[in-house]
């Protein structure tokens, strides 16, 4: 099956400053790979997600890459925030109905 | 997306009796997932819940631990049985959507 890795598990940051998280997979047949962020108490929250046709997707102040090449993708939160504190889990699946392998997550602190 | 209802939020039980968690789903899903999430741990799918049909679990997963109920197409229920401290975990159902997936606000189980 499926073996998704997360790195780096903990991760503190300036506010105002860019977080980097990565994830490899290894199943080259994966095609849906989406991040999601769990706020203390809740549930995940899909915050975005790529498909394997696409290099690069952005929203706002975060953005995703994925090199389908190396099997790896990761997340980019620029202009951090206090409130983007949170577990960030990464997950790759085939998509449709199909599970999710989740990556072990990374705790982000964001230091005002 | 599709909004989950996920009750009870928390409980504390004792060891050897069972807890039934429920979903409601505001549309109608074919499918839905039941996730586990260990203290600090990822999401590790249980099982995948179809109406109609019995569900489908992941390795290391048995029915006569988790039983699952479906219904309909807009709910579900997965039973904790003969519980012992090490099912203390977070409970999560989820469900495919045309935003992606969609995880229930979780249900945290501490078992004494």
């Amino acid at each position: 099956g499926e073996n998704v890795e997360q790195h780096p598990s903990t991760l503190s940051v300036q506010e105002g400053d860019s977080a980097v998280i990565k994830c490899t997979y290894s199943d080259s047949a994966s095609n849906y790979f989406p991040w999601y962020k769990q706020e203390l108490g809740k549930g995940p929250q899909l915050i975005i997600d790529i498909r394997s046709n696409v290099g690069e997707k952005k929203d706002q102040r975060i953005a995703v890459t994925l090199n389908k090449t190396a099997k790896h993708f990761s997340l980019h939160i620029t202009e951090t925030q206090p409130e983007d504190s949170a577990v960030y889990f990464c997950a790759a699946s085939l998509r449709t109905g199909n599970q999710f392998y989740f990556g072990t997550g990374t705790s982000l602190t964001v230091i005002p | 997306s599709a909004v989950i209802s996920q009750k009870p939020s928390r409980d504390i039980c004792q060891r050897g009796t069972s807890l039934t968690i429920q979903c409601q789903v505001d549309s109608q899903v074919t499918m839905m997932f039941w996730y586990r999430q260990q203290p600090g741990q990822s999401l590790t799918l249980i099982a995948t819940a179809n109406q109609g049909s019995e569900a489908t679990y992941e390795s290391g997963f048995v029915i006569d631990k988790f039983p699952i109920s479906r219904p309909n197409l807009t709910f579900s229920t997965l039973t904790v049985s003969n519980m012992s401290p090490e099912d203390s975990s977070i409970y999560l159902c989820s469900v495919e959507d045309t935003g992606g997936y969609t995880f229930g606000s979780g249900t945290r189980l501490t078992v004494v």
